[in-house]
């Protein structure tokens, strides 16, 4: 099993372009999250999925589109890249049954807006 | 609304001692999850353990041990024997049984051993 997996692992925008980060998981896993990682700040919810075809907000949605089009694959757009979007971005994946509630993650993507 | 706090953004320890990392939350549910989560420099996020809100033994995983008090809202990691491969960023991390859908992160402790 690969576990989770982002694309691309690093990427460099300028300000105003868009992109779209790929989260791929083959757990089976009901849940998917997006999360941004900036220093001293811990891991910010950007948004979730609660299975298939789903989305919701999280702390910091703003500027930030997602798609749960398959179960596998959690898709995160930015529509115009602002600087205050540079970051690092994890993607994790928890399974539906309360009692096994450990999330995975992905490797992160390191992105810097110019 | 749930909330997570490390009064420590850095600590330090000596190779072969032990350290506490601290841990405090916030909370109205009764029944929740709390983790522990490492992330090294090649940014991978683990899973150090995990605690269970309703059990009062406090959970191990070999030189990892919390010190989990449910009145106090306080969940803090112990290492023993510290290694250098235990130097890393460390997030404490809240799930309750009632938000489930959501997991609330702490800002981070990031530990460093000194040989």
């Amino acid at each position: 099993n690969a576990g989770v997996t982002q694309t691309p692992k690093f990427r460099v925008l300028k300000t105003g372009q868009s992109m779209t980060l790929l989260c791929a998981q083959d757990m089976n896993h009901e849940y998917m999250y997006w999360y941004r990682q900036d220093p001293g700040m811990g891991l910010r919810l950007i948004h979730y999925s609660v299975g298939e075809g789903t989305t919701a907000k999280g702390e910091v949605p703003d500027g930030y589109n997602v798609s749960r089009l398959k179960k596998q694959n959690f898709l995160l757009g930015l529509e115009s890249a602002a600087p205050s979007q540079t970051s690092v971005y994890f993607c994790a994946s928890s399974p539906l049954a309360v009692s096994y509630n450990e999330q995975f993650f992905g490797p992160g993507t390191r992105l810097t807006v110019l | 609304a749930q909330t997570v706090t490390q009064s420590q953004p850095e600590m330090s320890v000596q190779e072969a001692e032990t350290v506490t990392l601290s841990c405090t939350y916030d909370t109205s549910e009764s029944d929740y999850y709390l983790f522990w989560y490492k992330q090294p420099p090649s940014r991978q996020m683990i899973l150090v353990i995990r605690q269970e809100a309703y059990k009062q033994q406090n959970a191990t995983e070999n030189r990892f041990s919390v010190n989990f008090q449910k009145a106090a809202k306080s969940f803090s990691l112990k290492i023993s024997d510290s290694q250098l491969g235990d130097a890393a960023m460390y997030f404490c991390a809240y799930r309750g049984v009632t938000s489930y859908d959501k997991v609330i992160f702490g800002p981070g402790t990031s530990l460093s051993v000194i040989p």
